[in-house]
Order: C-alpha cells, then structure tokens, then sequence
C-alpha cells in the first residue's frame, strides 16, 4: 500500500542512453513533482504536474520530459544521458485545491548512475 | 525570494543528548516551512510543518520546531537523541502560489553511542 512509488529503484546505463524513470502515487492527490538531488544531497525541484497541466519546468535541460498520463502518474523521460545526469530523481506528490503550501509525500527514490 | 539556510552541514551529538538542528529562512511573505527527514538510501519523510496556526509545532519521534518571526528561526529540537535519529535533515519553505520546495542544505546528524 505504498503511497508514492517509483520505478525503478536503481538504474545503471552508458552515456547517450534514453532511460525512463516512472512514479505513481495512490493517495489521490492532484499534484505531482520531480526533483533531483546531487552528489551533494541538494534538493532541486524539476517539474511538476497539476491535473496532467504542467506548473514548474524549472531550468533543466530539454533533454529532460516530464510526462503525466493521468493525474495518479508523473514519468520522467531522459534523452541523451550524460555523466553529469548521476543523482537521485525523488518523485512527490500533494493535494493543492487547499493551495500549494500543502505537504509533499516523497517516493522512495531511483537512484541514476551514467557511465 | 524566499530560501532557507541550514547552519551546520554536520551535527554530532551523544545519545540522550539534546538535538538542535538550525534553519534560517528569508520569505517576504509569511512563509510555510517543513522539516524533512531522510534516513540513508531512503526518500523523504515529513517531519513537522509550520503553517502559522501555532509558533510551536509537534512532530513526529519526538521531534518539535519553534517559528521565531523576529529571528526569522524554525531550529528543530528534540529533547533526548536516539541512535535510530542519526539520519540527514533538510529544512524547506515552500512558494505558495506554485508548490515549489526550496530546499536547504541539509544537516546530518550523527548520535554517537
């Protein structure tokens, strides 16, 4: 009964690679995210989704798409992956009709190593 | 712009000591803020928030923060350190209008025995 879940957790790949990365969350939120946390543990927002309509794109590069099938869904498609693309990629989610400040559920992680 | 400064990127205390964890923020609005909790390997849980119904605010393992408007301050305390507490710690002040998690820079903690 998970609530945010990612897939998968762990991800080894050569560079130029596509890979996806994908989240799912069961708690019937309307909002979803991606961020990325570095080498260093910093947390850095991506995207995220309200109703499958797109909210922040922050700057990532383009070779990054967020795609939301359906509200419960955020994927994460990475084009071209590079040496630099090795994080962890946590997906969220919240309900918003309250507004934007309420909590954010993390899913477990994947963690992307680019060889 | 609104952020959140962590003080001390690594914070050792001894078991049954007092944990005090700093976060510092700058908001030109009355702010939301979170502390977070990260266990190695693991994602995020939510620790506590303040969302200005009351200045003290109770968390989850014993843990509470105090929002200080005057010292711009939510430190996160707990009065007796367990050895499960060891563990990264991110203090975050979310935007209001688009759900935007800024986070700080994280403190871990470590609980010597």
């Amino acid at each position: 009964d998970t609530a945010v879940s990612q897939t998968p957790k762990y991800l080894v790949t050569q560079m130029g690679n596509d890979k996806s990365i994908k989240c799912e969350q069961n708690l019937g939120h309307d909002t979803m995210y991606w961020y990325k946390q570095d080498s260093k543990k910093f947390l850095k927002i991506m995207f995220s989704y309200n109703n499958k309509e797109l909210i922040i794109n922050e700057t990532v590069p383009n070779r990054f798409s967020p795609k939301s099938p359906d509200k419960a869904h955020l994927n994460l498609h990475i084009n071209s992956l590079e040496l630099g693309d090795s994080a962890v990629y946590f997906c969220a989610s919240s309900q918003t009709s309250g507004g934007y400040q309420e909590t954010q559920y993390f899913g477990p992680g994947t963690r992307l190593l680019v060889l | 712009a609104q952020s959140v400064t962590q003080l001390g990127s690594h914070v050792s205390v001894s078991e049954g000591a007092l944990v005090l964890l700093r976060c510092n923020y700058s908001s030109s609005v009355p702010p939301y803020l979170f502390w977070y909790v990260q266990y190695p390997n693991q994602g995020l849980q939510l620790l506590l928030k303040y969302t200005s119904a009351a200045t003290l605010v109770k968390g989850i393992n014993g843990f509470e923060a105090e929002f200080k408007k005057s010292e711009t301050s939510f430190h996160l305390t707990k009065p007796s350190a367990h050895m499960s507490d060891a563990a990264e710690y991110f203090c975050a002040v979310i935007l209001s209008n688009t759900g935007k998690l800024i986070f700080g820079q994280g403190t871990t903690l470590q609980v010597k025995p």
